[in-house]
Parts: structure tokens; C-alpha cells; sequence
């Protein structure tokens, strides 16, 4: 089993929609989330950390499952401007690293 | 401006050809990292430094290799480069307590082709 597993999509959603991604990761020690952006052919950009409460931040929403081990992303009232590539990344608790996932490709339309 | 800078930017260079690609940052950061992001595989932590003179093998360090002498530096160095090193190549920083792990800036990329 993969660290850390998306589904890479693509996702092609419509503009105003709502969307949701999961991801799920196989370190049950696993002490820190985030989800990162990036651009095609650009740096990742730290977009929110998850935390265990849940967290928001304007439309986005990130919720941790400890029980199940994922970590969801849920994007509210969606831009053209929130097309990009979605990383997941979790920590390897012990290991002093990061581990990202594959990515997953999201494409609001018009 | 806060950032991390790589450079070079884009290099095409042949199998066997000693290179180096610099990365610099200026956020008083003491971990470092690279990666390698190839398509479908995401991105893959090459080697990293928690602080100046400690690095760490990450998951793919063979045929590359770093040094860490000064707080602001981490330098990837490729001794004979081949052609599945072929790659985007990222370098980032971030501030770093024992487990706990703070947003990682990354520089802009270098994308590296080796013929």
C-alpha cells in the first residue's frame, strides 16, 4: 500500500459546483496533514493545514478521519481560478520527512 | 521578499556531465530538502538537512548527492548525470521543530534533461 494515495482524476467541474477529494494514508502515527497547490509546471504552494478539529478557510474546508486514516479537501462555490493540481501530504512520523501524494487534477469549467 | 531560489532554471545536458543546481534560501530555515517530480509518481524527497552539516537520505538518493556548510545553502549535485534523472526538481525550506512540521516553501523548479 502507497504512503499516501489520491485519485489523480482528472475532476472537470462545473463553475460554481462543490467538490470534494479524499485521500488516505497508511501511517497510523501520522502527525501532520496539509493539502498543497500547484500550477502546471509551477512550485506547490502550501494552501491549508488540516487539523484535527476541522478547519476552514473561506470556501475550502479540510477535515481529518483518524478512524480511517484519510483526510478530505472540500471546495465551496468553485472558481476558474481553483483549477490546479490538489497534493495531499502527510508526515512519516519517526522518519523526519514529508510524503506527498500523486495528485489530483481538478478543472472547473466554465 | 521571503523565497527560496534554484538555479538553474532549465538545463539540457548529456549522460556522464558533472552538474550542480544551487538552491539558496533567506527565511533563516533549518530544513532543506530536494525533490523529484516525474509524472504519475508525484513528488519524491531526493535527500534532506535538518540543520547545517546533518543530511539524510530521503526515498530516491541514488546518483545524486548534497552538502549542507552553510545555514542558507543546499546544493544538488549530480557526479554523472543520467538519462532517467531526467526530471522537474524542486528545492524547499521550511522552519522545522521535532515532529512538527511547518509549511514547506519551494523554489520555482529547475527542469533537468540529461541526453
Amino acid at each position: 500500500r502507497k504512503e499516501v494515495e489520491q485519485d489523480p482524476g482528472p475532476f472537470n467541474v462545473p463553475e460554481g459546483a462543490t467538490v470534494a477529494f479524499n485521500c488516505t494514508y497508511s501511517n497510523s502515527a501520522s502527525q501532520s496533514f496539509f493539502w498543497y497547490r500547484q500550477d502546471c509546471r509551477k512550485e506547490p504552494k502550501l494552501l491549508m493545514s488540516v487539523y484535527s478539529s476541522g478547519n476552514e478557510d473561506g470556501r475550502f474546508t479540510a477535515q481529518l478521519n483518524r478512524a480511517s486514516q484519510y483526510i478530505s479537501l472540500l471546495i465551496r462555490d468553485s472558481k476558474l481560478s481553483d483549477s490546479a493540481t490538489y497534493l495531499c501530504v502527510v508526515d512519516s512520523f519517526g522518519n523526519e520527512k514529508l510524503t506527498f501524494g500523486t495528485g489530483t487534477r481538478l478543472t472547473i469549467i466554465p | 521578499e521571503a523565497q527560496v531560489t534554484q538555479n538553474p532554471r532549465y538545463l539540457i545536458t548529456v549522460t556522464g556531465k558533472k552538474l550542480t543546481v544551487t538552491c539558496s534560501q533567506n527565511m533563516n530555515h533549518e530544513y532543506m530538502s530536494w525533490y523529484r517530480q516525474d509524472p504519475g509518481l508525484g513528488l519524491r524527497q531526493i535527500y534532506y538537512s535538518m540543520n547545517v552539516e546533518v543530511t539524510d537520505k530521503g526515498d530516491v538518493p541514488e546518483g545524486y548527492k548534497v552538502s549542507r556548510k552553510e545555514k542558507r545553502n543546499f546544493p544538488l549535485i549530480l557526479e554523472s548525470p543520467s538519462p532517467n534523472q531526467t526530471s522537474l526538481y524542486f528545492c524547499a525550506s521550511s522552519s522545522y521543530r521535532v515532529d512538527d512540521y511547518n509549511e514547506q516553501f519551494f523554489g520555482p523548479g529547475t527542469r533537468l534533461t540529461v541526453l
